[in-house]
């Protein structure tokens, strides 16, 4: 079964700093996609970043950027220069199955406070 | 541009009571849509999702159900409330990204307290 594994559940950084988010997955399909999404205090889920299984880049969107390892099954978000309203929770997640659906499993988050 | 609108924002209602939750969608036409359900400090689980209308496919056994009666409508139910139905639910739409992937888009959800 697929699984995404996020092992941090709360982190702290500084802002202005780098900060990276760590996210294991677990799937026996050879084409898959990852997910990045922010939740704020007011619940809205805000997507950030994708990455294909078969794209040869790490994807990057602005500060985000994913750091794919594919053969570690690792996908984890970089965030750079953080800013204090980057204090969210944030979810890993992989689209599972194939055909159609789209759906996605997610990862339980990590809870990122940026200090001032 | 697509929106997805959602409510009530908020819900307070007692055990045994029904509920209606509805979702609907903006600027686009077919999409897939997905019920999903987040309790306190946890990852959101799927409940539902639909590929179109009158498809509703159930992920987790439980006492709710979904429509979907028209292209753009999706409502989540249920006949009595039970108070671990408590939680954030969020309906989602999705477009195909690529060749192996959609990217879905959620609305601001739905705060259920039952009493």
């Amino acid at each position: 079964a697929q699984k995404i594994t996020q092992t941090q559940p709360g982190m702290f950084v500084q802002e202005k700093e780098a900060v990276t988010l760590d996210c294991t997955y677990d799937t026996s399909d050879q084409s898959y996609g990852l997910f990045w999404y922010k939740q704020p205090s007011s619940g809205e889920m805000i997507f950030l970043i994708y990455q294909g299984s078969y794209d040869e880049q790490n994807a990057t969107e602005g500060r985000y950027s994913l750091n794919f390892q594919k053969a570690r099954k690792s996908a984890n978000l970089v965030i750079s220069a953080s800013q204090l309203g980057d204090s969210a929770m944030y979810f890993c997640a992989m689209r599972e199955g194939r055909g159609q659906g789209g759906k996605l499993i997610f990862g339980q988050g990590t809870e990122l406070s940026v200090k001032p | 541009s697509q929106t997805i609108h959602q409510w009530p924002a908020t819900l307070v209602q007692p055990v045994g009571s029904p509920l209606s939750l509805e979702c609907t969608v903006e600027g686009t036409s077919n999409p897939n849509l997905y019920w999903y359900r987040q309790a306190a400090g946890r990852g959101l689980q799927l409940l539902f999702y639909s590929v179109g209308i009158g498809q509703i496919s159930s992920e987790v056994p439980q006492n709710l159900s979904a429509s979907r009666p028209q292209d753009r409508q999706f409502i989540l139910s249920s006949k009595k409330l039970l108070l671990s139905d408590s939680g954030f639910y969020l309906c989602a739409w999705s477009v195909l990204r690529d060749r192996i992937s959609y990217e879905q888009y959620f609305g601001p959800g739905t705060r259920l307290t039952v009493t």
